[in-house]
């Protein structure tokens, strides 16, 4: 069974901040990944994913995240944050062979202080 | 735009009623899931479904049952609510790999 960790419930910054959220994965095969957004009272919203190719891989609203294999690593970038992105993010991950359902990490809570 | 839609946003019911969460969407997708988000543990997968009258358990099946009689259409029941299962319930449906959620369902059970 595939797992997803990810390391920060809850993340606080000032605006003009960068940003790294981490996100581990364990499964032995290959995988697809994902960045969800929820901002508050909206629904899941997909950030960016990686299915292949280029491991670095850019998203919505100035996100990016880079996939490193050797450390099951998917993490999420953003060189400066806005009060906007104030919001919870989810890490999550699919088998290729898994009909699409997704495994989920916990989230990070994002505050973003204006 | 793909388009999933949950028929309640807000619902309250009381311990040992039977519940019905609709979902619809409307891509013609073969895959549909139900989740419950609760808070610190993400999502986590109740049922999903990958064709008509398929289903197969996810994690945390205990409690819930499903309904897939039409392609576009996948039910989740909760047969005697339980408080524990006061949550947010997401449906979503995928296809070539990529998931799209409804707005979700706020169920309180008391």
């Amino acid at each position: 069974a595939q797992s997803v960790s990810q390391h920060n419930h809850h993340v606080i910054l000032s605006e003009a901040a960068s940003l790294e959220l981490g996100c581990n994965y364990s499964y032995g095969g290959t995988v697809n990944l994902f960045w969800y957004v929820q901002y508050p009272g909206q629904h899941l919203q997909l950030l960016l994913k990686y299915f292949s190719g280029d491991p670095l891989v850019k998203g919505i609203k100035g996100f990016e995240a880079e996939f490193i294999k050797s450390k099951f690593s998917f993490n999420l970038r953003k060189p400066s944050v806005q009060w906007s992105d104030t919001a919870e993010y989810f890490c999550a991950v699919n088998a290729r062979t898994s009909y699409g359902k997704l495994t989920f990490g916990q989230g990070t809570i994002l505050t973003v202080h204006p | 735009d793909v388009k999933v839609t949950q028929s309640s946003r807000y619902l309250v019911k009381r311990t040992g009623e039977k519940v019905f969460l609709e979902c619809v969407q409307d891509m013609d997708h073969e895959n549909m899931f139900w989740y419950r988000q609760d808070p610190g543990l993400g999502l986590r997968l109740i049922y999903f479904s990958y064709d008509v009258k398929m289903k197969e358990k996810g994690d945390i099946p205990e409690g819930y049952s499903v309904s897939r009689e039409k392609k576009e259409r996948f039910s989740l029941i909760l047969e005697s609510a339980s408080t524990n299962q006061t949550s947010m319930y997401l449906c979503a449906s995928s296809t070539k790999g990529t998931i799209y959620f409804g707005e979700g369902s706020w169920l309180t059970v008391v």
